[in-house]
């Protein structure tokens, strides 16, 4: 059981779209629409933003969005907001009940 | 509104076991649905699963922590626990308990604040 992949950091401008992407394999994100993704800022616990893939926890801002292609799994992010600096997290269903994380990603608001 | 958190010593010696509670409040544990998870995070690096228990006592391993890792339930102080036996170094990391959502969506929708376990002598 691999972690999955994420881009250790990525970088962008205020009002800009952002995609930060989580590849796994055929036994993970590619087997199950069972993906999650979570917010942490610093010093601070995750916060769900996506589940199943796709579906927004109610309180979440809609410029949230997540999406799933093969074995690669996207949270976009549009309208980028300073306060959306932090780390971003997927997480996905790995069979056999077992879960697998990403390594997290490091947004940047320039 | 679920709170959970999470309580333990902060400071392990290595090869000793590595023991931490978590107390649930504003829902019962005993509810139906819910897997009651165990989650580290290592300094500056992403987030791992541990495994997760039901109420009913039923319970699953990250494979790779399995041969260590025992988590236990007790329903009527409304807590679930963690031991990690034979610590080392690279146990050490901040560790958060999690309510994840078995019937589905395999999410985890609330956390504990989390909690810092350093393994040195």
């Amino acid at each position: 059981q691999s972690a999955l992949t994420q881009p250790a950091s990525v970088s962008g401008s205020p009002g800009q779209s952002m995609t930060i992407s989580c590849t796994g394999t055929s036994s993970d994100v590619g087997g199950y629409n069972l993906i999650s993704w979570y917010q942490q800022h610093p010093g601070k616990a995750p916060e769900l933003i996506i589940y199943e893939g796709t579906k927004r926890p109610s309180g979440v801002s809609n410029r949230f969005s997540g999406s799933k292609s093969g074995n690669t799994a996207s949270l976009t992010i549009s309208g980028l907001q300073a306060e959306d600096e932090a780390h971003y997290h997927c997480c996905s269903y790995a069979g056999r009940s077992t879960l697998v994380f990403g390594g997290g990603t490091k947004l940047t608001v320039l | 509104q679920v709170q959970l958190q999470e309580s333990g010593p902060g400071l392990v010696k290595p090869s000793q076991t590595l023991s931490l509670t978590c107390t649930v409040s504003g829902g019962s544990i005993s509810t139906a649905g819910y897997y009651w998870s165990w989650i580290r995070q290592h300094p500056g690096r992403g987030l791992e699963w541990i495994g997760y228990i039901y109420y009913s006592g039923n319970t699953h391993y990250n494979p790779s922590l399995k041969s260590r890792v025992t988590i236990s339930v007790d329903t009527t102080t409304n807590q679930f626990s963690l031991k990690m036996t034979s610590a080392t170094a690279a146990d050490t990391a901040v560790y958060y308990c999690a309510r994840e959502d078995s019937y589905g969506t395999r999410s985890f929708d609330y956390w504990g604040q989390g909690t810092l376990v350093t393994v040195s002598s």
